[in-house]
């Protein structure tokens, strides 16, 4: 079955400092997608990725995906205390999974000033 | 621009008793809808999804049953709640199924 997770539960970091959240998936996917969720909000869009991109960057976001590892990372650079969030991946299925986003457990980011 | 509508923006309800949740989407024609459940502290769900009016997938079994009665529109029911539908209930549209999507601000439903 097709399975999205970040591979980290929380991470914890200083204001300025860089973090970078991972995910690793199975089964074929047609794009990866990054999401911010803010306490008591719905989830935000940070990057979509297809899988024939390996890079893309969203001002201080950076998101790589590998397709034969099946795995993705989302950098942050020079963080602050608002990217404080719940980060998910999530995948978007082909053939029967077409229409079916799949998200991973989340990773809490905690940005300390 | 478009913006999405979610009602009530809380609810607690009984064991039993039926439920009806609410979705609406302003600025765009024929948008792919979605709506997705989770439960606190843990991921989001993909319940349903539909491409037209009157057409829904359905991708989890929870009791729940969703319908598209009009093309901005999108309702999740069901007639007997369980404790396990306690959670925080998302509606989501797309311009297409591959592409970004865009949540809504949620409904916390607390069944006791």
């Amino acid at each position: 079955s097709q399975l999205a997770e970040e591979n980290s539960w929380a991470l914890s970091v200083h204001e300025g400092e860089s973090v970078t959240v991972n995910c690793s998936y199975k089964t074929s996917i047609t794009a990866l997608q990054w999401y911010r969720q803010k306490s008591g909000k719905g989830p935000a869009q940070l990057i979509l990725i297809r899988s024939n991109e390996r890079e893309k960057r969203n001002g201080r976001l950076r998101a790589t995906l590998d397709t034969s590892s099946q795995s993705s990372s989302l950098s942050i650079t020079a963080t602050r205390c608002e990217d404080t969030a719940v980060y998910f991946c999530a995948t978007e299925g082909t053939g029967a999974n077409t229409g079916k986003l799949t998200f991973g457990h989340g990773t809490i980011l905690r940005v300390h000033p | 621009a478009q913006t999405i509508h979610q009602w009530p923006v809380a609810e607690i309800k009984a064991v039993g008793s039926p439920l009806s949740l609410g979705c609406t989407i302003k600025g765009k024609s024929s948008p792919n809808l979605y709506w997705y459940w989770q439960a606190t502290g843990g991921t989001l769900q993909q319940l349903f999804y539909s491409i037209t009016v009157g057409q829904v997938e359905s991708v989890v079994q929870l009791n729940l049953s969703a319908s598209r009665p009009k093309d901005d529109q999108f309702i999740l029911s069901t007639e007997k709640l369980l404790l396990s539908h306690s959670g925080f209930y998302l509606c989501a549209w797309s311009l297409d199924l591959q592409d970004t999507q865009y949540f809504g601000p949620g409904t916390r439903l607390l069944v006791l």
